[in-house]
């Protein structure tokens, strides 16, 4: 079975400041594993995935994730927050077979102080 | 080219009546899966359908909840007697028939309110 652990539910920082979200995953094989943002009453958009190639992955609006197997993490960061980061963040794995249905954190809110 | 859509975005349901949800997949996606979120929590999976089949539907409460995928329209998430419970935003997400990483897109939800 796979789980995912995102330690911490509410991150604040301050804009212009480092954003780090963090994710441990638990899987019985390679995972792939993503990252989604959700905004307000709206669906989860993708910001980034991991399927087994470069470790550090890069995604849409400056955001990058690591793999570190020997951690089993994957977290988020972001060097300079802005304020249109505010937003709830859930990190997922999946199984690279079967039908890779998703299996979500219980997400972190992050927001952003002036 | 259009995301995924879902409709109605809100729904609004006595206890006892049924919830119709519905999803159109992105042109050319033949993979659906739907999610739950329940309030301050984590998308949880349900089911997950191809054209006129369903793959895995693990996630589905034994009762009361089916869904389908037919060959011709969207794919409907029907809730029979709905109960307080039920209430909830449910997603549907859509994928591409490939080998690898079937990265799903998800639609905006439908926020289902029973009272």
């Amino acid at each position: 079975a796979q789980s995912v652990t995102q330690l911490g539910s509410h991150v604040s920082v301050s804009e212009g400041a480092l954003v780090l979200l963090r994710c441990n995953y638990s899987s019985s094989v390679p995972p792939y594993l993503f990252w989604y943002v959700q905004y307000p009453n709206q669906g989860l958009q993708l910001l980034l995935k991991y399927t087994s190639a470069a470790t550090l992955v890069k995604g849409i609006n400056g955001f990058e994730a690591e793999f570190k197997k020997s951690e089993t993490s994957f977290h988020l960061t972001k060097p300079s927050a802005h304020m249109s980061d505010a937003a709830e963040y859930f990190c997922a794995v999946s199984s690279p077979r079967g039908a890779q249905k998703l299996v979500f954190g219980q997400g972190t809110r992050l927001t952003i102080n002036p | 080219n259009a995301g995924v859509m879902q409709n109605p975005r809100h729904l609004v349901r006595r206890r006892g009546q049924e919830a119709r949800l519905r999803c159109s997949p992105m042109k050319g996606h033949s993979h659906v899966y739907w999610y739950r979120q329940l309030p301050e929590e984590g998308l949880k999976f349900m089911v997950y359908l191809q054209k006129e089949n369903i793959i895995d539907e693990s996630g589905m409460p034994k009762e009361r909840f089916s869904a389908e995928f037919p060959k011709e329209g969207p794919s409907i998430l029907r809730i029979q007697q709905v109960v307080r419970g039920d209430s909830a935003a449910y997603f549907c997400a859509s994928s591409l028939d490939l080998q690898g990483s079937k990265t799903q897109y998800f639609g905006p939800g439908t926020r289902l309110l029973v009272l």
